[in-house]
């Protein structure tokens, strides 16, 4: 069965500082990959994701993924966070054909000024 | 171009009552999925609908449906609501989940009391 891990429950980081909120996966396949915010009260926001290509993806806000296969990762990246990066991020992984996300449990991130 | 819109956003409803959720997904998206987003159990898939049709089914109670219209519009229905209901809904659509990402709704918050 397809699963991800988010080993951190929360992240901290003072601003300007390289970020970095980590993922692992389990899956039988080639894996589809994502990564979704989460502000206070709000719905899912789409940051990035990994079908197929460079192991490098970059996305929305300045975050980046390094899709790592013999590691079985996609840790998140920033150069330089930033106060309003504050906010919950999940890892995905779409299990099967069809529409379904599996989520990891989710990483607080907090940034500090 | 507007997002997935779910309404209503807030709901507050009583033990044993039943409750309908709506999604309107992105114009020209068919598929449409739904989470339920609970502090304890995180984010948890319950159904996918394509083009009128069921495709996926998460691991819930038979008193969770759904159904799709043509518009691609969905709705979700919980009947004999429990306690445990109490949640943040998610809907997410997407024109092809194989490329694309999913854009999430900013959920229906649903209390029991």
């Amino acid at each position: 069965a397809q699963s991800v891990a988010q080993p951190e429950d929360q992240v901290n980081v003072a601003e300007g500082n390289p970020l970095t909120v980590k993922c692992t996966y389990s899956v039988s396949g080639n894996p589809y990959l994502f990564w979704y915010v989460q502000y206070p009260n709000r719905g899912l926001q789409f940051l990035l994701k990994y079908i197929t290509g460079d192991n490098l993806v970059k996305g929305s806000y300045g975050f980046e993924a390094e899709f790592n296969k013999s590691q079985t990762s996609f840790h998140l990246k920033k150069p330089s966070a930033l106060v309003s990066d504050s906010a919950l991020y999940f890892c995905a992984v779409r299990d099967g054909q069809g529409g379904k996300l599996i989520f990891g449990q989710g990483t607080e991130l907090s940034v500090k000024p | 171009k507007a997002g997935v819109t779910q309404t209503p956003r807030y709901l507050i409803k009583t033990r044993g009552q039943q409750v309908t959720l709506s999604c309107s997904p992105i114009s020209g998206h068919r598929s449409v999925s739904w989470y339920q987003q609970t502090p304890g159990q995180g984010l948890q898939f319950l159904f996918e609908y394509f083009s009128e049709t069921q495709r996926n089914k998460g691991n819930f109670p038979g008193r969770f449906s759904g159904r799709q219209f043509s518009n691609s519009r969905s709705e979700m229905n919980v009947s004999t609501l429990e306690l445990g209901d109490s949640a943040l809904y998610l809907c997410a659509s997407s024109l092809n989940e194989r490329i694309h990402g999913y854009t999430f709704g900013s959920g229906t918050r649903l209390t029991v009391v």
